[in-house]
């Protein structure tokens, strides 16, 4: 079993859509998640993190955090072509500096 | 903003050659790391290091090492360059006290021919 689990997609969703993304992962002790985009050809850049339990919201994104179930996800509200891109969902564990990335959700968003 | 900046964009390189790939970070970040990303694997960590001269392995080690003789700087070598490892490679940093995940450099596309 992967320790941090993304469904590979592609999710397709029409503009203006939510696009909803989930990530499962296994440490139970896992303290900080982080979720990243990434552009065919380019470096994943940050785009949330989250420490605490409950919603937590930056503009068009909103990352959702549920420890005791083990899963953390992401909504991209009115969803626009440019939000076409790969996330990766990343999970710091409870011990160490590394963090530990999922496989990443193929999002298509069709105009 | 942090900036981590990698030597080279694109390199292609010839089978048997020793290949050094280098790493800058500017923020004087303690954890740097490399990874390799390819089609359907995913991110896989290849090495990292905690502080100068600390080094290390992470999931995928064989034909690497890496060199951290300054804070800032972190180098990935292959020893003797194969065919199988054309890749797109990513170093990153990262402080720990501040937890606000990992930044990125722009990425080197290897290929070795």
């Amino acid at each position: 079993q992967k320790e941090v689990e993304q469904n590979s997609g592609p999710l397709s969703v029409p503009e203006g859509a939510i696009a909803s993304l989930n990530c499962t992962y296994s440490d139970r002790g896992s303290q900080s998640f982080f979720w990243y985009r990434q552009y065919s050809g380019k470096s994943p850049e940050l785009i949330m993190f989250i420490y605490s339990n409950g919603d937590k919201e930056d503009g068009r994104f909103t990352a959702q955090l549920n420890k005791a179930s083990q899963y953390v996800s992401l909504l991209i509200r009115d969803s626009q072509p440019s939000d076409s891109a790969t996330y990766l969902c990343a999970v710091k564990g409870a011990a160490g500096n590394k963090l530990t990335f999922g496989g990443g959700t193929r999002v298509l968003v069709k105009p | 903003d942090v900036k981590v900046t990698q030597s080279s964009r694109y390199l292609v390189k010839r089978t048997g050659e020793k290949v050094f790939l280098e790493c800058v970070q500017d923020m004087d970040h303690e954890n740097m790391f490399w990874y390799r990303q390819d089609p359907g694997l995913g991110l896989r960590l290849i090495y990292f290091s905690y502080d100068v001269k600390m080094k290390e392995k992470g999931d995928i080690p064989e034909g690497y090492s890496v060199s951290r003789e300054k804070k800032e700087r972190f180098s990935l070598i292959l020893e003797s360059a194969s065919t199988n490892q054309t890749s797109m490679y990513l170093c990153a940093s990262y402080r720990a006290m501040v937890n606000y995940g990992y930044t990125f450099g722009s990425g080197t596309r290897l290929t070795v021919v």
